[in-house]
């Protein structure tokens, strides 16, 4: 089973600033299959990006994936008041699919 | 617009079984190359995959939890549904239900999740 960590535990940034999210997986993920999700209290995960860079539909074009191997980024360039929640990183290179524990991301 | 909806008893007791179901609307869950899976989230914590199913039957597990689980289809319905035996109130969660694509094995769209608790 790939483990997926998910750094830092809490990031607390301003509206406007550049928030970078890690994840990093115990073994090198199956042809970069990475996903990132966004998770609001209340709600379920939306999905943000897929195979580490592709934006999914109706994801403005502020969110960005990168990496590859065992190292993976998701970048949000200039934060808005709505992107502040909870981001989890999936692989889906090989089953058990497993997700990272979660980066939250709040308004400093 | 495809949706999902989880259903079922929100509240279980120690060593009975879970039983949901998700019903699909706005396409078809016969649709070729979809799979329909079931993931967990446990109150303040992270997710976890716990199976999914084929429009034909054909399923895969977590093996963490494969013991304990059995997920089926009902085309006739366009549901799916989870079974999970022996809970315990490790077993406390908000359960989905998503949509994933055979060898791109994101999941979206996700259900909106149904919280069960396992307690006496």
């Amino acid at each position: 089973e790939i483990v997926l960590t998910q750094s830092p535990g809490t990031l607390s940034l301003s509206p406007g600033e550049r928030a970078t999210l890690s994840c990093r997986a115990s073994q090198s993920v199956s042809s970069n299959y990475l996903a990132w999700y966004q998770q609001k209290p209340g709600q379920a995960p939306r999905l943000l990006i897929y195979a580490t860079s592709s934006r999914a539909t109706g994801i403005p074009d502020r969110f960005s994936g990168s990496g590859s191997g065992t190292d993976f980024t998701l970048t949000i360039s200039r934060l808005e008041p709505e992107d502040f929640a909870v981001y989890y990183c999936q692989q889906y290179g090989s089953s058990p699919y497993t997700f990272g524990q979660g980066t939250k991301l709040e308004i400093k | 617009q495809l949706q999902l909806q989880e259903s079922g008893p929100g509240l279980v007791k120690p060593s009975e079984t879970l039983s949901l179901t998700c019903t699909v609307s706005g396409g078809s869950i016969s649709s070729s190359s979809y799979y329909w899976g079931w993931i967990r989230q446990p109150p303040g914590k992270g997710l976890e995959w716990i199976g999914s199913i084929y429009y034909s039957g054909s399923t895969y597990y977590n093996p963490s939890l494969k013991s304990r689980v059995t997920i089926s289809v009902d085309t006739s319905k366009n549901q799916f549904s989870l079974k999970l035996n022996s809970v315990t109130a490790a077993d406390t969660a908000v359960y989905y239900c998503a949509r994933h694509v055979q060898s791109r094995d994101w999941f979206d769209p996700w259900g909106q999740g149904t919280l069960v608790t396992v307690s006496s």
